[in-house]
């Protein structure tokens, strides 16, 4: 079944630089791609996704890239803030079955 | 409020006991899914429904069950709890043709938390 890899597992990074989650996929036929800000104890929330027709998307300071090749997608966030500090999931899911795979998550710490 | 209702929002319970869940999808959303998130865990797909219909199994234990119901709210049920069986129990929604078109973000509720002593 579809497989969703996802590094690093923790990142610190400090207030105002810049933070790239990676997520690889298994399954050639997903084309969705999601990603879900989690903060501690509240739901996963829909920050930004993709589709695969498209190789990149930006939504302010946060940007998706899409590699359809490699199987490979992931997210930026620029200018952090102490905000952004949560978990992050990426996911993705096939054309019609639209069940989504998770990865295991990002722990982003922003100090400020 | 993201449209999902989940209840209750907490659930402490023996072990050996039965406990259902409750979920409302958002307004419009036929399908709905249960995720199950244990501590320092990701999120673990237990199953889907689809217009009243199972539409997809993930890895849900047998001591598990669930349906949906005709107004389209779900009821998770956990039989023969363990010490294990707790975590945070997200139920999503989302809206989905069944029959092709374009995958959708979930929207999630904000969970039951099931204690199990």
């Amino acid at each position: 079944g579809e497989n969703v890899e996802q590094h690093p597992s923790t990142l610190s990074v400090q207030e105002g630089d810049s933070a790239v989650i990676k997520c690889t996929y298994s399954d050639s036929a997903s084309n969705y791609f999601p990603w879900y800000k989690q903060e501690l104890g509240k739901r996963p929330q829909l920050i930004i996704d993709i589709r695969s027709n498209v190789g990149e998307k930006k939504d302010q300071r946060i940007a998706v890239t899409l590699n359809k090749t490699a199987k490979h997608f992931s997210l930026h966030i620029t200018e952090t803030q102490p905000e952004d500090s949560a978990v992050y999931f990426c996911a993705a899911s096939k054309k019609y079955g639209n069940k989504l795979v998770f990865g295991a998550g990002t722990i982003l710490r922003v100090k400020s | 409020d993201s449209g999902v209702t989940q209840t209750p929002k907490h659930l402490i319970t023996a072990t050996g006991q039965r406990v259902t869940l409750r979920c409302s999808p958002r307004s419009g959303d036929l399908s709905v899914y249960w995720y199950q998130q244990s501590l320092d865990q990701g999120l673990q797909f237990l199953i889907q429904y689809y217009n009243g219909e199972e539409r997809a199994k993930g890895n849900i234990l047998e001591r598990f069950s669930a349906q949906q119901f005709p107004d389209l709210h779900s009821e998770l049920n956990l039989s023969s709890l363990e010490l294990g069986d707790s975590a945070l129990y997200f139920c999503a929604s989302s809206v989905f043709s069944g029959t092709g078109g374009a995958n959708y973000g979930y929207t999630f509720g904000s969970g039951t938390r099931l204690t199990v002593v």
